[in-house]
């Protein structure tokens, strides 16, 4: 059975950094690519980042760019993403998203979801 | 940006049919994806590739995107069927819709 799940999610003051990971089971890792999508409370979703199956190439959001880091590592089976400058734009529930193509691209398909882990940015 | 427009909320009877559209630019060169989001739950892929059901997603949901607009379907639905529903494409990148309350009365 498939599954990924987040950790990491907390408050967190502006302008600071957090770091939230995502465990994967059940599937070939480094065969997929991975996501992160967001969601703000009560609100819609919002696609945040994308990393090849390899971990070669990495995607972002223009809204998150520069801001935010993807990373996986293929041996643990762990997928990461690194938040700097927070603002309180960024609080959302954060879900960590098996895609079911090697790369992100327009044949991306979000499978497989986290029960997400919440963010906040607040002061 | 891209974007993609779907009604706020549609209301359905129970064991009617419900139907949620999705319209965008140039669809007819897109896939469509929808996923359910239940109250407190993650969101859960029922249509891919605008007309696909994944395993274990009842045969009660369909889609259709015949070029202009994109239709989720929802047979004989269920009071369980009642959710938000969220369209997707790709345009440059991921792409969601702003989502649909379907309320089962």
């Amino acid at each position: 059975e498939v599954q990924v799940l987040e950790s990491g999610g907390g408050w967190v003051q502006p302008g600071g950094s957090l770091r939230l990971s995502c465990a994967a089971s059940g599937f070939n890792f480094s065969s997929c690519a991975m996501n992160w999508v967001r969601q703000t409370p009560g609100q819609g979703l919002e696609w945040v980042a994308a990393v090849s199956g390899s971990g070669n190439s990495a995607y972002y959001a223009d809204s998150v760019k520069g801001l935010f880091t993807i990373s996986r590592d293929n041996f643990k089976n762990t997928l990461s993403l690194h938040l700097n400058r927070l603002r309180s734009e960024d609080t959302a529930v954060y879900y960590c998203v098996k895609d079911g193509s090697y790369d992100y691209g327009a044949n991306s398909l979000l499978g497989h979801w986290g029960q997400g882990t919440l963010v906040t940015v607040s002061s | 940006s891209y974007e993609l427009t779907q009604p706020p909320s549609v209301s359905v009877s129970p064991g009617q049919t419900a139907s949620i559209t999705c319209s965008g630019d140039k669809f007819g060169d897109k896939y469509i994806y929808w996923y359910q989001q239940k109250p407190g739950q993650s969101p859960v892929l029922v249509i891919y590739q605008d007309t696909k059901r994944p395993s274990g997603i009842p045969e009660r949901f369909s889609g259709s995107n015949p070029g202009n607009i994109a239709t989720l379907t929802i047979s004989g639905t269920q009071a369980t069927d009642e959710a938000h529903y969220y369209c997707q494409a790709w345009d440059s990148g991921v792409v969601f819709g702003g989502g649909t309350k379907l309320t089962v009365l």
